[in-house]
């Protein structure tokens, strides 16, 4: 199992160019989440998805938007890059199973800097 | 508001010098408490999850315990690959699976 994998893993990107972070993960999970992490803020979470087809809003969710097409990935997209999204991000994966919820599971970041 | 403090923020231990890192919490109603690992350019490393006040988890040098207000990693005899940050969040109930997490604690083992 590769678990959670993330594509690209570096990005550099001039304000107002757009781009898409790819999240996959092959344990079969139902939710998936996507956190930035800044230094001193810790990580925020910024939309997560409950399953294939729905999504929503976190803590942090503006100049961001994303998509859960097939159960097994979740994309993250920046329509107009600004320096504020220069961050690492994160995905997650977990499993839950008639009401409870279980530990999450990382990818190995995305980072990403916005000139 | 849910919320989440570590501290310290940063700790120095000798190797073999135990202590133990604080995670406290303000929640309207805990669901669960999550202990990650993260190493620097990685993605946060699952540790253990504790569920109600008194609960204990052991795994190799770290056991994570729990009371109503707070949760505490303890490390014994830590060893320079302990090295790492630790991160604490909690689950709320009525949050779905969302995780609020703590700023961190950087852990630094010195041979």
């Amino acid at each position: 199992n590769a678990g959670v994998t993330q594509t690209p893993k570096f990005r550099v990107l001039k304000t107002g160019q757009s781009m898409t972070l790819l999240c996959a993960q092959d344990m079969n999970h139902e939710y998936m989440y996507w956190y930035r992490q800044d230094p001193g803020m810790g990580l925020r979470l910024i939309h997560y998805s409950v399953g294939e087809g729905t999504t929503a809003k976190g803590e942090v969710p503006d100049g961001y938007n994303v998509s859960r097409l097939k159960k097994q990935n979740f994309l993250l997209g920046l329509e107009s890059a600004a320096p504020s999204q220069t961050s690492v991000y994160f995905c997650a994966s977990s499993y839950s199973s008639s009401g409870d919820y279980y530990e999450q599971y990382f990818g190995p970041g995305t980072r990403l800097t916005v000139t | 508001e849910d919320q989440v403090t570590q501290s310290p923020e940063a700790l120095r231990l000798q190797e073999g010098e135990s202590s133990s890192l604080n995670c406290s919490y303000t929640v309207s109603g805990l669901r669960g408490l999550f202990w990650y690992r993260q190493d620097p350019g990685k993605g946060p490393e699952f540790l253990f999850t504790l569920y109600s006040a008194g609960e204990e988890k052991e795994k190799e040098r770290l056991k994570a315990t729990l009371t109503k207000k707070e949760s505490f990693l303890h490390i014994t005899a830590p060893k320079p690959e302990d090295s790492a940050t630790y991160l604490c969040a909690v689950q709320v109930t009525g949050a779905n699976s969302k995780l609020t997490f703590g700023k961190g604690i950087t852990l630094s083992v010195r041979p």
